[in-house]
């Protein structure tokens, strides 16, 4: 079956950087996505990968290696709002489904 | 412009009752998709569809079925409710791009 596992919590202090890592155990994603998810709100779209490499947006940067079926999300000069949950996402089925990862719990601390 | 709209928010069944959630978006999106999240748990597919009239399976179908009459509106229906449906649903709709926009969500209780 497709799976993606994360750590389940992370934590880090205002200012840091943090790495959040996302391994899958499938072929067949054309590429992975990350999503935001702040309590008791929806998930919103962070970032696509397609190739492998790093992609930038702002102070969130992710990575993708298919030879390593291993990805990350890497958050810096952390913020307070930046505490959510965050998921990673393979995209499969002809480009379109979603597998979703377990999740990860970041935890921000002034 | 809304975005995705679910309805209702909030609800709460008895096991055995039928219900119907809706919903819909303004951005003229071809593909939408219903998952459900359960607590600390990523989201799991439920049904999609690729486009007005048709649906598709997803990771977790059994015990709902779904509709897609008109492009913008895409129904999960609960013919009889138990108490493993108690979840949070989540809708989506995505044009050609890879970004998925999600709903609010609907909190659903079953007794």
């Amino acid at each position: 079956g497709q799976s993606l596992e994360q750590p389940s919590e992370v934590t880090a202090v205002e200012g840091a950087i943090v790495q959040i890592n996302c391994t899958y155990q499938t072929s067949g994603f054309y590429g992975l996505s990350w999503y935001q998810q702040h309590d008791g709100g929806a998930p919103t779209f962070l970032s696509y990968n397609a190739l492998d490499g790093l992609e930038e947006t702002g102070r969130f940067s992710s990575f993708l290696s298919r030879s390593d079926s291993y990805g990350y999300l890497l958050l810096q000069e952390l913020q307070m709002k930046d505490s959510a949950s965050y998921f990673c996402a393979g995209l499969g089925g002809g480009f379109q489904k979603l597998v979703f990862g377990t999740g990860t719990r970041l935890l921000v601390s002034p | 412009n809304a975005g995705v709209t679910q309805t209702p928010k909030f609800r709460v069944l008895k096991t055995g009752q039928s219900m119907t959630l809706l919903c819909a978006q303004d951005m003229n999106h071809e593909y939408m998709y219903w998952y459900r999240q359960d607590p600390g748990m990523g989201l799991r597919l439920i049904h999609y569809s690729v486009g007005e009239g048709t649906t598709a399976k997803g990771e977790v179908p059994d015990g709902y079925n779904v509709s897609r009459l008109k492009k913008q509106n895409f129904l999960l229906g609960l013919e009889s409710a138990a108490p493993s449906q108690t979840s949070v649903y989540f809708c989506a709709s995505k044009d050609y791009s890879y970004e998925q926009y999600f709903g609010p969500g609907t909190r659903l209780t079953v007794t």
